[in-house]
C-alpha cells in the first residue's frame, strides 16, 4: 500500500486476555518503530527495529508486552494479560533510513480498550 | 533521562493570525534532528517541519516556520495565517539514539 496501514483499527479486549497488533510498513522502509499514546499525553516509544539489527526494546513498559518483525516488513506488537493500564492508541512508524535524517510515516493506530 | 517539554497543554488562536507553541528539550547528543508532527483527529502523525541542529539557519516550510535557540535548547513553532485545517495536536520531538523522543503536545484550536 502507499502508506504505514495497522490492524486492527479498533480492539476491545477483557483483562487476562493477549492482544496482537498488526502494523505493514511501507515497502522498503527499513526503520519501524511502535509507541504508545495514553488518553492526552504524548507518545511513548516502546520498540524500534532497523534492518536486521537486534531491536531497541528499550521502550517496553514490562515483560508482558513483545514484538516481532518477520522478514523485515510486517511487525506484530503482543501485549499479553492485558491490564486496563494498558488501554491507548499504539502508533506504528517507518522511515527510509534508521538515522533519522529521512521522514517517519505513522499508520493511524489501534484504538485498545481493555475492560 | 533525555527529554521534549511542552508547557501549553492546549492554545487557540483567530483563524489568519499567528501562534506559537512553545519546546525545550534535553539532549547529550551533538548533532541532532528536531521535528514538529501534527496530530489531526484522524490519529495519523503528519510531519510539519524538521530542523538539523548544525544549521543556524531557522526551516521554513510554507505558513509554518521554527525559532530554534541552540544554546537556549528551545524550538518553538510560528503558525502565521492560521486556517481552520491547522486545529490538531501539535507534537515536538528530538532525535536520541535511533529513535525520535515527543513532548506531551499542545491542542491548538483555530477559531473561525
Amino acid at each position: 500500500g502507499a502508506g504505514v496501514s495497522q490492524s486492527p483499527s479498533n480492539k476491545v479486549t477483557e483483562k487476562g486476555k493477549d492482544v496482537e497488533l498488526r502494523c505493514d510498513p511501507i515497502s522498503g522502509h527499513t526503520a519501524l518503530y511502535w509507541y504508545r499514546q495514553s488518553l492526552g499525553q504524548g507518545l511513548e516509544f516502546l520498540i524500534y527495529f532497523q534492518g536486521n539489527s537486534a531491536p531497541d526494546k528499550s521502550g517496553l513498559p514490562s515483560d508482558r508486552f513483545s514484538a516481532e518483525r518477520t522478514g523485515g516488513s510486517v511487525s506484530t506488537l503482543t501485549i499479553q494479560r492485558t491490564q486496563q493500564e494498558d488501554s491507548a492508541v499504539y502508533l506504528c512508524a517507518s522511515s527510509r533510513t534508521g538515522d533519522l535524517q529521512g521522514k517517519l510515516f505513522f499508520g493511524s493506530g489501534t484504538q485498545l480498550s481493555v475492560l | 533521562a533525555q527529554t521534549v517539554t511542552q508547557s501549553q497543554p492546549e492554545m487557540s488562536v483567530q483563524e489568519a493570525e499567528t501562534v506559537t507553541l512553545s519546546c525545550t528539550y534535553d539532549t547529550s547528543e551533538n548533532n541532532y534532528y528536531l521535528f514538529w508532527y501534527k496530530q489531526p483527529p484522524s490519529r495519523q502523525m503528519i510531519l510539519v517541519i524538521r530542523q538539523e541542529a548544525y544549521k543556524q539557519q531557522n526551516a521554513t516550510e510554507n505558513r509554518f516556520s521554527v525559532n530554534f535557540q541552540k544554546a537556549a535548547k528551545s524550538f518553538s513553532l510560528k503558525i502565521s495565517d492560521s486556517q481552520l485545517g491547522d486545529t490538531a495536536m501539535y507534537f515536538c520531538a528530538s532525535k536520541q539514539g535511533g529513535k525520535l523522543i515527543f513532548g506531551q503536545g499542545t491542542e491548538l484550536s483555530v477559531k473561525p
